[in-house]
């Protein structure tokens, strides 16, 4: 899997949207980018993927770039339940091994 | 999480005793994954199964094993527990195909090796 680099942490006032980057200049053409995000010690959960169009559901939206070397994350009316550490990994779904980073830790404040 | 468990969910042991803890799906998935995090640090993966009987090391697998003798189980063991073993253990699942590649996370195993 192709490395990810994400900025450790970031703030958003309540309301407004989070614009959360990822870097993934190496990644394959076969390899997807997935989100996820981790509350309090729970197990991380899925938010959205996509492997070159933008995606969008209702959780949040994806936007890669047309060189796929970086995507952003959109969150877009944030809460102060979205307070978490949001991972973002490069997923070959053809193989097994799926490694993540330290991801971003990103703190919604009223 | 629905479809994973993962047992026990808290342990607390001495240095140099064995350990086991143990990963159980109900969602026939192919793919299974041990994952350690440590406070104010990601998830690192320990090992991963690609089958009955198939598994693979991961970025920090040692002082780690693993056994996957049936689809629905997943083991994780360490012979002998060190200090450096305290941490919270994460099981995973994954399927295969379009729209089945989303890992699914267990609750979390606290081990605490004194």
């Amino acid at each position: 899997d192709a490395k990810t680099t994400q900025p450790p942490s970031m703030d958003c006032a309540e309301g407004r949207a989070a614009n959360l980057p990822c870097n993934h200049s190496t990644i394959s053409g076969n390899e997807y980018v997935y989100w996820y995000r981790q509350i309090h010690s729970q197990g991380p959960q899925y938010i959205i993927h996509g492997l070159k169009n933008n995606e969008t559901n209702e959780m949040a939206s994806l936007i890669i770039t047309e060189d796929r070397k970086s995507s952003t994350l959109i969150l877009p009316h944030a809460t102060l339940r979205d307070t978490a550490v949001y991972y973002c990994i490069a997923l070959n779904t053809n193989a097994g091994k799926s490694t993540f980073g330290d991801g971003t830790t990103l703190t919604v404040k009223p | 999480d629905a479809g994973i468990t993962q047992s026990p969910r808290h342990k607390v042991t001495e240095t140099g005793t064995p350990v086991t803890l143990r990963c159980h799906q109900t969602e026939n998935h192919r793919y299974m994954y041990w994952y350690r995090q440590d406070p104010g640090h990601g998830l690192r993966l320990i090992h991963y199964s690609y089958g009955v009987k198939d598994t693979d090391k991961g970025e920090v697998s040692d002082g780690y094993s693993v056994s996957r003798s049936k689809t629905e189980d997943f083991l994780l063991t360490l012979e002998s527990a060190t200090s450096s073993q305290t941490s919270v253990y994460f099981c995973a699942i994954r399927g295969q195909g379009a729209g089945a590649n989303v890992l699914t996370f267990g609750a979390g195993s606290r081990l605490t090796v004194l």
